[in-house]
C-alpha cells in the first residue's frame, strides 16, 4: 500500500525568506502524481503544483518549486519569497490517478507560519 | 481552474436528524467523487468513493448506513448523515478529479456541528 510521510508537524518563516517543506511516500509503482495542496484558515484546499512521475523536471509554480526525488521517493516543496499569505497547512498527496479513479492518499500535513 | 461547490457550508441539527450535504463540479463532469472528514490540525480523512451510476465504495471502518451517498449524475453527489449524533460533528470536504487537467479539485467544505 501507498503512503506519505511529512515529518514536520510545524514550521515557521520570516516573511521574505525561503522554507523547505518535506515529504516521503512509498510505493512500488512507476507512474503516478504527486501534489502538494495548501489549506488555509479558511480550510479551503487549494492546489499549488503538481508533478507527473514521468516528468524528471522540476515543476514550478511562481514562487513555489519542488525537488522531485524519484529514487529516493522523495518530493519536497520549496516556498520562496515567503508571503503573510502563505501560512497554511501543507499536505502533500499522492495518487496513482487513472488506476485508483483518482484517490488521493495524503500526508499527515505541515503547519506553516510566516513572520512579519 | 475547475471548481467544485458544496452546500451547505455549515449545519447545526439537534441529535438524531438528518443532515444532507450536496458536493457538485461546476465546469466539468465528474464519474467519481471523494467524501472527506477532516478534524482541527489534522489531515483528510477518506470516508467515501462515490461512483455516477453506481454504489459508493467505503473506506474501512464507515458505516455506510450512517453515512449514504448518492451519486445522481456526472456533477453532483450527495452525503447524507443519517441519525446525526454529537461524534459526528466535524468538517466534510468533498472533491473531484478532472481527467483532462489530471488533478483534483475540493469544495470548499462543510462543517456540521451536532447540538
Amino acid at each position: 500500500a501507498q503512503t506519505v510521510t511529512q515529518s514536520q508537524p510545524e514550521m515557521s518563516v520570516q516573511e521574505a525568506e525561503t522554507v523547505t517543506l518535506s515529504c516521503t511516500y512509498d510505493t512500488s509503482e512507476n507512474n503516478y502524481y504527486l501534489f502538494w495542496y495548501k489549506q488555509p484558515p479558511s480550510r479551503q484546499m487549494i492546489l499549488v503544483i503538481r508533478q507527473e512521475a514521468y516528468k524528471q523536471q522540476n515543476a514550478t509554480e511562481n514562487r513555489f518549486s519542488v525537488n522531485f526525488q524519484k529514487a529516493a521517493k522523495s518530493f519536497s516543496l520549496k516556498i520562496s519569497d515567503s508571503q503573510l499569505g502563505d501560512t497554511a497547512m501543507y499536505f502533500c498527496a499522492f495518487t496513482r490517478y487513472y488506476n485508483q479513479g483518482g484517490k488521493l492518499i495524503f500526508g499527515q500535513g505541515t503547519e506553516l507560519s510566516v513572520k512579519p | 481552474g475547475a471548481v467544485v461547490s458544496q452546500h451547505p457550508s455549515r449545519v447545526i441539527c439537534k441529535s438524531g436528524t438528518s443532515v444532507k450535504i450536496e458536493c457538485r463540479s461546476l465546469d466539468f463532469q465528474a464519474t467519481t467523487m471523494f467524501w472527506y472528514r477532516q478534524f482541527p490540525k489534522q489531515s483528510l480523512m477518506l470516508m467515501a468513493t462515490s461512483n455516477e451510476g453506481s454504489k459508493a465504495t467505503y473506506e474501512q471502518g464507515v458505516e455506510k448506513d450512517k453515512f449514504l451517498i448518492n451519486h445522481a449524475s456526472l456533477t453532483l453527489s450527495t452525503l447524507t448523515v443519517t441519525s446525526a449524533h454529537p461524534e459526528d460533528s466535524s468538517f466534510y470536504i468533498c472533491s473531484a478529479p478532472n481527467w483532462k487537467q489530471e488533478t483534483q479539485y475540493f469544495g470548499p467544505g462543510t462543517r456540521l456541528l451536532v447540538l
